[in-house]
């Protein structure tokens, strides 16, 4: 595997489950991101993770968690979701060292519907 | 707070001809940089091309090149050459140069036609 996968593709939940999406980045990168991206609205940042340390939280409900057990991991941890949530959820990872190359690279997206 | 806008929502491009979106930004910073992604059907979004505000010379990718125009605040990006499988949403990004977040733009959609 090479880049930035992301499971499941797609995921649809009910209100009440409890479900979390996952990112793995094969880059060695220094820090990882999670976006939503909704229809009609542009990309919004979610939370940013450098060294495994949540720098951002983009006044995020709650009812998103996130966890980085390691530079090369991130989930994002649902429950009791709303049908507004429903998005593709792309995660992105960038090396975050101060140097010239400061790029992110994506995943996939997971396509989320909430029931 | 930064913003990025990009006053064109679709467009349509004849195979082999050119297209160029527009992109303009709103900062007080001084360095920062500037990328376009790609992102196709399939969902997965790609770096196009990126620029450094402190470069004068504007970006170039093969058939991808930019207009930088610090002073305008505005960031076009050109396709030469128009192929089908440039058809995509196009989307432009701000970040500060001392940190990492991605401001997007609403997106551009364009369709390459045979």
């Amino acid at each position: 595997e090479t880049g930035v996968t992301q499971t499941p593709r797609h995921l649809v939940m009910g209100m009440t489950n409890k479900k979390s999406l996952k990112c793995e980045q094969h880059l060695g990168h220094n820090a990882m991101y999670w976006y939503k991206q909704s229809a009609k609205k542009p990309l919004e940042l979610m939370f940013v993770y450098n060294f495994k340390e949540q720098t951002e939280n983009n006044s995020v409900p709650s009812r998103f968690s996130p966890e980085c057990p390691n530079s090369s991991h991130l989930f994002l941890h649902l429950h009791t979701l709303q049908p507004e949530d429903s998005a593709l959820y792309l995660c992105a990872s960038s090396q975050d060292d101060g140097g010239a190359e400061e790029t992110q690279y994506f995943g996939p997206g997971t396509r989320l519907l909430v029931l | 707070a930064q913003t990025v806008t990009q006053s064109q929502p679709e467009m349509s491009v004849q195979e082999a001809e050119t297209v160029t979106l527009s992109c303009t930004y709103d900062t007080s910073e001084n360095n920062y940089y500037l990328f376009w992604y790609k992102q196709p059907p399939s969902r997965q979004m790609i770096l196009v091309i990126r620029q450094e505000a402190y470069k004068q010379q504007n970006a170039t990718e093969n058939r991808f090149s930019v207009n930088f125009q610090k002073a305008a605040k505005s960031f076009s990006l050109k396709i030469s050459d128009s192929q089908l499988g440039d058809t995509a949403m196009y989307f432009c990004a701000f970040m500060e140069a001392a940190g990492n977040k991605l401001t997007f733009g609403g997106g551009t959609r364009v369709l390459v036609k045979p």
